[in-house]
């Protein structure tokens, strides 16, 4: 079973609107949680990450994510979008099973003008 | 900042070949990683290492072998490349988890065409 759920494939937003990626995960205790973002043709990089202390995480380039224990979720989210958060994001979670590092299956985030 | 280099960035290779993809990494970590990225299947790992000489089968080994020699750089290995091979390679490497987990660190892919 899959212990990281993206929620959504693809996501559209208007430049400057409110972007909301979500992501759920399944675990008994609190996991170490990242969010990732990958442009075209490049690697992953680094948003954010969660790692048991606070819960609201602020991240690179005016993202930030909140750990809800009690939904088991770590939704990402900007207040504004521009056009150049067009890209893949990935939540990732540690500590689920073992010490491994488990993808969630990504959302394309496009931005529209 | 940490600096995860993939040799090539494209790669056009022939099914039968051997093909070896190239990562070095300049920050010292312990623990390296080889993923192939496919649309519509996310990231799949294919090994990890924690140390030299160390390695570990990932999800999907067949058909792949890894080295490591010295501590930056970790190579992937197809025995004998196949059109299923085709795909975005990306290495990854991450600090020792000393009372946390560490964040991995990525290079910008291989892009790796079979024909």
């Amino acid at each position: 079973a899959q212990s990281v759920t993206q929620l959504d494939s693809h996501v559209s937003v208007s430049e400057g609107t409110p972007v909301l990626l979500r992501c759920n995960y399944s675990s008994s205790y609190s996991p170490s949680l990242f969010w990732y973002v990958q442009h075209p043709n490049k690697g992953l990089q680094l948003l954010l990450k969660y790692t048991s202390a606070a819960t609201l995480v602020k991240g690179i380039n005016g993202f930030e994510a909140e750990f809800k224990k009690s939904e088991t979720s770590f939704h990402l989210t900007k207040p504004s979008a521009h056009m150049s958060d067009a890209a893949e994001y990935f939540c990732v979670v540690r500590g689920v099973r073992d010490d491994k590092i488990i993808f969630g299956k990504g959302t394309r985030l496009h931005i529209l003008p | 900042d940490v600096k995860v280099t993939q040799s090539s960035r494209y790669l056009v290779k022939r099914t039968g070949e051997k093909v070896f993809l190239e990562c070095v990494q300049d920050m010292d970590h312990e623990n390296m990683f080889w993923y192939r990225q496919d649309p519509g299947l996310g990231l799949r790992l294919i090994y990890f290492s924690y140390d030299v000489k160390m390695k570990e089968k990932g999800d999907i080994p067949e058909g792949y072998s890894v080295s490591r020699e010295k501590k930056e750089r970790f190579s992937l290995i197809l025995e004998s490349a196949s059109t299923n091979q085709t795909s975005m390679y990306l290495c990854a490497s991450h600090n020792r988890d000393r009372g946390q987990y560490q964040p991995q660190h990525f290079g910008d892919g291989t892009r790796l065409s079979i024909l």
